[in-house]
């Protein structure tokens, strides 16, 4: 079953405003990764964050994790219309063994308007 | 590198045909994995290599699906027969061992399967 839930299903704003999604997740984790997919495309990698912390940046993405309430959030800032994608949350089991296997959420469509 | 290769992209079947969808995962990398993303499962994982060893296979759906990898560079993902339901899009996917804890997972294109 899938472990990560993102949360909205859909997010639509103005360019140039800030972008957030948000993960749920049920058990606990040794990483938590989030990936983007262009429409008809494969899925990149933009951020990961280990399980002991608990905010990482990349650019204009900002991720935080709360894994006492077994949660992470992707902000994107200024956003262009290129963020145009859908967003997903990918955790892994805590521990070694299992660690290379992700689970990925639903996603997240985000629709960045002109 | 060229990245991960899938083909093809494009398949059009008919049902009770066999499909053979193909993957060459980015060289030196030791992991391969299947996934299959359709808009009511979202992404799955189906089955995942370790050196051309197949490690995890629960998530193949059923026996008409069967995955090799014969050498480091390829690796096939085989339905036989083929239905209807089976349509959706076919990621493979490749990481190397990591130096950290990080499993970052390269997608290649895809290949949307559409069984009629």
């Amino acid at each position: 079953s899938q472990q990560g839930e993102e949360d909205p299903q859909a997010l639509s704003i103005q360019e140039g405003e800030n972008a957030t999604m948000n993960c749920s997740y049920k058990t606990s984790i040794n990483n938590l990764q989030w990936y983007r997919q262009n429409s008809g495309r494969g899925l990149v990698h933009l951020i990961l964050i280990r399980s002991n912390e608990r905010e990482k940046h990349s650019g204009r993405l900002r991720v935080t994790l709360d894994t006492s309430k077994k949660s992470s959030s992707l902000l994107i800032t200024a956003s262009r219309a290129a963020d145009t994608a859908s967003y997903f949350c990918a955790t892994d089991k805590l521990g070694t063994e299992g660690a290379q296997k992700l689970v990925f959420g639903q996603g997240t469509r985000l629709t960045i308007n002109p | 590198d060229a990245g991960v290769i899938q083909s093809p992209r494009h398949e059009v079947t008919e049902m009770g045909q066999e499909v053979t969808l193909r993957c060459k995962p980015i060289s030196g990398h030791d992991y391969l994995f299947w996934y299959r993303q359709t808009m009511m499962r979202g992404l799955e994982l189906l089955i995942y290599f370790n050196n051309n060893v197949p490690i995890d296979d629960s998530g193949m759906p059923e026996d008409r699906f069967s995955a090799k990898m014969p050498n480091a560079s390829f690796s096939t993902l085989k339905i036989q027969p083929s239905e209807p339901r089976d349509s959706a899009v076919y990621f493979c996917a490749s990481s190397p061992v990591p130096k950290g804890p990080s499993y970052e997972q390269y997608f290649g294109p895809g290949t949307r399967l559409t069984v009629t």
